[in-house]
C-alpha cells in the first residue's frame, strides 16, 4: 500500500524567503509519480510540480523545486521567493505508474507567508 | 490554457435525495477521476475512468455512487440517495496519461453540503 507522509501541520515564511516543504513515501512499486498541489483558501487544487521515480535530475517549475532523494523515499517541495500569494496549503501526492490510477495524498501542509 | 470545468460550483441537497455532479475535463486527456475532500481533512480517491469504463475504485465508492461518460465531453458523479457524510468538496479530474505518468489536472471542485 501507498502511503505519504506530512509532517509539518503549518509554517510561517517571510516574504522573498524560501520554504521546504516535507513529504516521505512509501511504496513498494518501482515506478512511481510524485505531486505537489497546491489549494488556496478558496478550495481548487492547482499541479505545481511532478518527478517520475526514473527521473535522473530533480524537477524544477519556476520558482518551485522537487528535492528528490530516492533512496530515502524523500520528496521535498522548495518554494523560492515567497510571495503573498504563496499562502495556501500544500498537498504532495503520488501514483504508482503501472497497474494504478489514483493519487493518494498527504495530510498537506498550511504555508503562511508574511510581509 | 485547457482547464477541468465542474458544475455546480456549490450544491445543496436534502438527506435522501440524489445529486449530480458534472465535470467537463480536458478535452484530449483519456483518464478520469472523482475525489473528495471533506472539510478540514486530506483529499480521498473515489473512482477513476477510462475507455468508457471504471478503471479503480476506493471503498468508499460504494453502490450508493456512479459515474457516467454520457457523450463525447461530460464526465458525471451520482450520488442515489445522499447522506449527511456525503457532505463534502468534490473534485474531478482527468490526465493524458495513467496513474503515476502524467499529472492530473483538477477542476475547482463542487460543494456538495447535505441537510
Amino acid at each position: 500500500a501507498q502511503k505519504i507522509t506530512q509532517t509539518q501541520p503549518g509554517m510561517f515564511v517571510q516574504e522573498k524567503e524560501a520554504v521546504t516543504l516535507d513529504c516521505t513515501y512509501d511504496t513498494s512499486d518501482p515506478s512511481y509519480g510524485l505531486f505537489w498541489y497546491k489549494q488556496p483558501s478558496s478550495g481548487e487544487m492547482i499541479f505545481l510540480i511532478y518527478q517520475g521515480s526514473y527521473d535522473q535530475q530533480n524537477a524544477t517549475e519556476g520558482r518551485y523545486s522537487l528535492n528528490f532523494q530516492k533512496a530515502r523515499k524523500s520528496a521535498n517541495l522548495v518554494i523560492s521567493a515567497s510571495q503573498l500569494g504563496d499562502s495556501a496549503m500544500y498537498f504532495c501526492a503520488m501514483s504508482a505508474s503501472i497497474n494504478d490510477y489514483k493519487l493518494s495524498f498527504g495530510a498537506g501542509t498550511t504555508v503562511t507567508v508574511r510581509a | 490554457e485547457p482547464e477541468v470545468t465542474q458544475t455546480p460550483s456549490h450544491q445543496v441537497t436534502q438527506m435522501g435525495q440524489e445529486v449530480i455532479l458534472r465535470c467537463v475535463p480536458i478535452s484530449n486527456h483519456l483518464y478520469f477521476y472523482w475525489y473528495r475532500q471533506i472539510l478540514g481533512q486530506k483529499v480521498e480517491f473515489l473512482v477513476s475512468f477510462y475507455n468508457n469504463e471504471i478503471s479503480e475504485k476506493s471503498e468508499i465508492f460504494d453502490d450508493q455512487f456512479s459515474v457516467e461518460r454520457p457523450d463525447g465531453s461530460n464526465f458525471t458523479l451520482k450520488i442515489r440517495s445522499t447522506k449527511l457524510e456525503d457532505s463534502a468538496m468534490y473534485f474531478c479530474a482527468s490526465s493524458g496519461g495513467q496513474g503515476g505518468t502524467q499529472p492530473q489536472h483538477f477542476g475547482d471542485g463542487t460543494r456538495l453540503s447535505i441537510l
